[in-house]
C-alpha cells in the first residue's frame, strides 16, 4: 500500500529536549515536505526537499532542521524544542511530474512541547 | 499575509443537499488550486484539482469552479453525504516554485442528516 508513516504519532516531551520526527514514504517520490498545522492558520510549510541531499526552507523554518540522506526518510528535528513549536505536524510526498500533482500526507505528529 | 483564504470557517448542509465551499486568493502567480478533505486523527487526502487555464473540472460529486478574473473558486458537493463532513482545505501552488503548496485556513462541513 502507497502510504507517507510518520512516528511518533504523538509527543509530549518538555523545552529544550532534543526530538526527532521520522517521515517515510515507499512511493519513490523525489519530493518530500513538512508541514504544521494550526487554529486559524491552515498548513504551513515548514522544509521541503526536491531530491537526496537537496533540502530548503518553507515559509516557517525557524527552530527546525531536517536532512534528505536516502529517498524514502525525510526527517524532522527539533534540536531544542519550544512551547511555541506545540503543533499538528505533516509530512507529504509527490512524484517529480507536474507542480498540479498532489501531495501525499501522512496522518501527522502532534508534539506538545511543556 | 494569508495568500489563500477561505473565509467560512464551517459550513453545515443537510444530507442530498449541494455543499458549496469558497476560496479566495491574492497571488496572480498561482496556476493550480488542489482541494484536500481531511478526517480527525487522519492526514489531508487529495480530492479534486484545476489548473488555471480551465474553469471547470469535475469529478463525480465533486466539482470545482475557478474564477480567475475574481481570484475565487469553490468547490461543490452534489450531492451531499454525511461520509462528506470533514475540514476541507483549498491550497494552491504555482509554476516554478518547487511545488510548494499554499493552503487557506479550511472550512468544517457537516452534513446532516
Amino acid at each position: 500500500e502507497a502510504q507517507v508513516t510518520q512516528n511518533p504519532r504523538y509527543l509530549i516531551t518538555v523545552t529544550g529536549k532534543k526530538l526527532t520526527v521520522t517521515c517515510s514514504q515507499n512511493m519513490n517520490h523525489e519530493y518530500m515536505s513538512w508541514y504544521r498545522q494550526d487554529p486559524g492558520l491552515g498548513l504551513r510549510q515548514i522544509y521541503y526537499s526536491m531530491n537526496v541531499e537537496v533540502t530548503d526552507k518553507g515559509d516557517v523554518p525557524e527552530g527546525y532542521k531536517v536532512s534528505r540522506k536516502e529517498k524514502r526518510n525525510f526527517p524532522l528535528i527539533l534540536e531544542s524544542p519550544s512551547p511555541n513549536q506545540t503543533s499538528l505536524y505533516f509530512c507529504a510526498s509527490r512524484g517529480s511530474t507536474g507542480p498540479g500533482q498532489p501531495q501525499h500526507f501522512g496522518d501527522g505528529t502532534r508534539l506538545s512541547i511543556l | 499575509d494569508q495568500q489563500v483564504k477561505q473565509n467560512s470557517p464551517s459550513l453545515s448542509v443537510q444530507e442530498g443537499r449541494i455543499s458549496i465551499l469558497n476560496c479566495d486568493y491574492t497571488n496572480s502567480m498561482f496556476d493550480y488550486f488542489l482541494w484536500y478533505k481531511k478526517y480527525p486523527a487522519e492526514g489531508p487526502t487529495f480530492l479534486i484539482s484545476i489548473s488555471s487555464i480551465k474553469d471547470k473540472n469535475e469529478d463525480g460529486r465533486f466539482t470545482v469552479f475557478l474564477n480567475k478574473s475574481a481570484k475565487h473558486l469553490s468547490l461543490h458537493i452534489v450531492p451531499s453525504q454525511p461520509g462528506d463532513s470533514a475540514v476541507y482545505f483549498c491550497a494552491a501552488s504555482a509554476t516554478g516554485t518547487a511545488s510548494k503548496l499554499t493552503f487557506g485556513t479550511g472550512t468544517r462541513l457537516q452534513v446532516t442528516l
